[in-house]
């Protein structure tokens, strides 16, 4: 596609279910990114992947959180057993595998946990 | 975590007037990146300044890196309401990392 995917656009959920956010980068870009925002705030840095491999999962805020990346193409973020403090944007991005390019992102997925 | 600290964390204009937002991070960088956001949703890339550049021009924009301050700015001039939106900055040193953002209110 010609743009960063994310799906669904907005999730509502039970407290205790399982969730997985998908996110389509642009063809050929190998760094992908995901990151919370909740209302208001800053975007949390969450996992960072580099091809099929996350350098840095410092940002995954428990182990209910994983995410993992195939082909070096799709991703999925899933968080397990939610929580109503997950209730937030849930944004991806992708580039070039370079550190001087920019990142694209999607429209995010906005999950709520009820 | 977080990397990048906007300063001031809310901005309100009039029209016509520049708009001055600041950004001081943590560690050394292989570049910094400002970017928009509108309505809360996906964000839009305005301008990547190099850490061996010290600034940038893009149309109304100028981004300036001082990486001994570790610290940027992004001036926007003769701002219009269209400008309106948040503002952040973005830390690359390796994987990319934002500040909480410079809400940017111009008046019409």
């Amino acid at each position: 596609g010609a743009g960063v995917s994310q799906s669904p656009s907005n999730k509502v959920t039970e407290k205790g279910k399982d969730v997985e956010l998908r996110c389509d980068p642009i063809s050929g870009h190998t760094a992908l990114y995901w990151y919370r925002q909740s209302l208001g705030q800053g975007l949390e840095f969450l996992i960072y992947f580099q091809g099929n491999s996350a350098p840095d999962k410092s940002g995954l805020p428990s182990d209910r959180f994983s995410a993992e990346r195939t082909g070096g193409s799709v991703s999925t973020l899933t968080i397990q057993r939610t929580q109503q403090e997950d209730s937030a944007v849930y944004l991806c991005a992708s580039s070039l595998d370079s550190p001087y390019t920019e990142a694209f992102f999607g429209q995010g997925t906005r999950l709520t946990v009820v | 975590s977080q990397q990048g600290e906007e300063d001031p964390q809310a901005l309100s204009i009039q029209e016509g007037e520049n708009a001055t937002m600041n950004c001081s991070y943590k560690t050394s960088i292989n570049n910094l990146q400002w970017y928009r956001q509108n309505s809360g949703r996906g964000l839009v890339h305005l301008i990547l300044i190099r850490s061996n550049e010290r600034e940038k021009h893009s149309g109304r924009l100028r981004v300036t890196l001082d990486t001994s301050k570790k610290s940027s700015s992004l001036l926007i001039t003769a701002s219009r309401a269209a400008d309106t939106a948040s503002y952040f900055c973005a830390t690359d040193a390796g994987d990319m990392r934002f500040g909480a953002g410079t809400r940017l209110t111009v008046k019409p």
